[in-house]
């Protein structure tokens, strides 16, 4: 069974603050996910990663594979950046299995 | 559709009674799963379709959960006999058939709450 572990579960930063959020894996996979989800919203998915680093705007994502180790960036933060973003890892088309998430928090 | 659709959006209902969850995936899209979600928690798989039968049925918690997908397009998540424990949302994703290429779409959930 896959664990999946993030860090921090809670992050408040002021706006503009680059932020770091973390997750790692226990065993081999083949893809990994970067999951955005508001209050009452439905899941918004950012990034899929297999290797090395991806970029969308102000969000970055990379992947360690050897180190079972991924890590979500974000530049300039703003406040509707405040969400709760998800790890999720999958292998091959079968389900996902989850982290419990980071709560961000920007504040003006 | 242009995207996962869930139906309803919120659900109350009584300790007892038996509710359905609807799940209409993105057209053509082979892989439909469940998940749930507790407050706090992130989601759990529940189970996963490939086209019209149930690939990995794993996650269900017990038989008083089940879940139909008879065209190989929209799904229905099945409670029986509902416990205040089942109260969570309950979130459908879909996908092309690798999941692993093409990454997930997901619904906006469906709200159950057993009274």
């Amino acid at each position: 069974k896959n664990e999946v572990e993030q860090s921090p579960q809670n992050l408040t930063a002021q706006e503009g603050e680059f932020i770091t959020i973390n997750c790692s894996y226990s065993v081999g996979i083949s893809a990994l996910h970067w999951l955005q989800q508001h209050p009452g919203g439905g899941i918004v998915s950012l990034f899929m990663l297999s290797s090395g680093k991806k970029k969308h705007g102000r969000l970055i994502a990379t992947i360690n594979i050897q180190e079972k180790h991924s890590s979500l960036h974000i530049t300039a933060s703003h406040p509707r950046d405040s969400a709760v973003y998800i790890c999720a890892v999958s292998f091959g088309n079968e389900k996902l299995t989850f982290g419990t998430g980071t709560r961000l928090t920007i504040i003006p | 559709g242009a995207g996962v659709s869930q139906t309803p959006s919120n659900k109350v209902t009584e300790k007892g009674k038996y509710v359905e969850l609807r799940c209409d995936p993105i057209s053509g899209h082979t892989a439909l799963y469940w998940y749930r979600q507790s407050l706090g928690q992130g989601p759990e798989f529940l189970i996963y379709f490939q086209g019209t039968g149930a690939a990995d049925d794993s996650g269900l918690p017990n038989d008083r959960f089940f879940a139909v997908r008879p065209e190989g397009s929209v799904s229905t998540l099945k409670i029986q006999r509902t416990e205040r424990g089942d109260s969570a949302v309950y979130l459908c994703a879909s996908s092309l058939t690798s999941a692993g290429y093409y990454g997930y779409t997901f619904g906006s959930g469906t709200r159950l709450t057993v009274v």
